[in-house]
């Protein structure tokens, strides 16, 4: 199984709203990834998740709260979001530890989020 | 600092045509590189990885490559048809120290015309 799920598949959410993204990976991976894809962009790297520790946060304001209670799942909590934050957030995982491997990341479908 | 271009930035072609998609990096001490497929609003869908000791990879009628020395790694599809229509996305997993991180490029567009 080489797939990376994630939930929900679009959401749309208030700017009071306090809502979670969820990713889960069955490849027996331990780094996790979030990033961020505004249209016509390459991602951009959020944070990052090394046997279940946070690693690397790239300066994310901290209405983002990521949460990795396992192995296999990794959370995004939103909170009091802005407009601007509407994007694409894309989950990713990899063998080993992150970053120092430079192992290949295998990417889910995303979730689509519309902040009103 | 590393720096990744692709070129061009859109590319539309008749089906049945091979092409070539390319992909240039300025610092030439990477770790791999990979190619990635994104259909419009949909995740990435990894393609080909290529490790810097490798010269080429090949999968269906993809075929990658890549030249360190010059900086560059190139992404060529056989035969090509409407449904290989997406954006391809070139990355370098590139570092100091060993702490390696994904280093993108803008992507190419790519439009197959029936």
């Amino acid at each position: 199984d080489t797939e990376v799920t994630q939930t929900p598949k679009h959401l749309v959410m208030g700017m009071t709203n306090k809502k979670s993204l969820k990713c889960e990976q069955h490849m027996g991976h331990r780094a996790m990834y979030w990033y961020k894809q505004k249209a016509k962009k390459p991602p951009e790297l959020m944070f990052v998740y090394s046997y279940e520790k946070l690693s690397i946060n790239e300066s994310v304001p901290s209405r983002f709260s990521p949460e990795c209670p396992n192995s296999s799942l990794l959370n995004l909590h939103l909170h009091a979001l802005q407009p601007e934050d509407s994007a694409l957030y894309l989950c990713a995982s990899s063998q080993g530890q992150a970053y120092r491997q430079g192992n290949e990341q295998f990417f889910g479908p995303g979730t689509r989020l519309t902040v009103l | 600092k590393q720096e990744v271009t692709q070129i061009p930035a859109a590319l539309s072609v008749p089906e049945g045509e091979n092409l070539v998609l390319n992909c240039s990096f300025t610092d030439s001490a990477i770790y791999n590189l990979q190619w990635f497929r994104q259909d419009h609003g949909k995740g990435l869908t990894s393609l080909l990885l290529i490790q810097s000791s490798q010269r080429e990879q090949t999968s269906g009628r993809l075929n990658a490559s890549l030249d360190k020395s010059s900086g560059r790694s190139t992404l060529y599809i056989a035969a090509s048809q409407p449904g290989d229509s997406a954006t391809y996305l070139c990355a370098v997993s590139w570092g100091i120290d060993s702490n390696y991180q994904l280093i993108w490029g803008a992507g190419t567009k790519l439009i197959i015309k029936p």
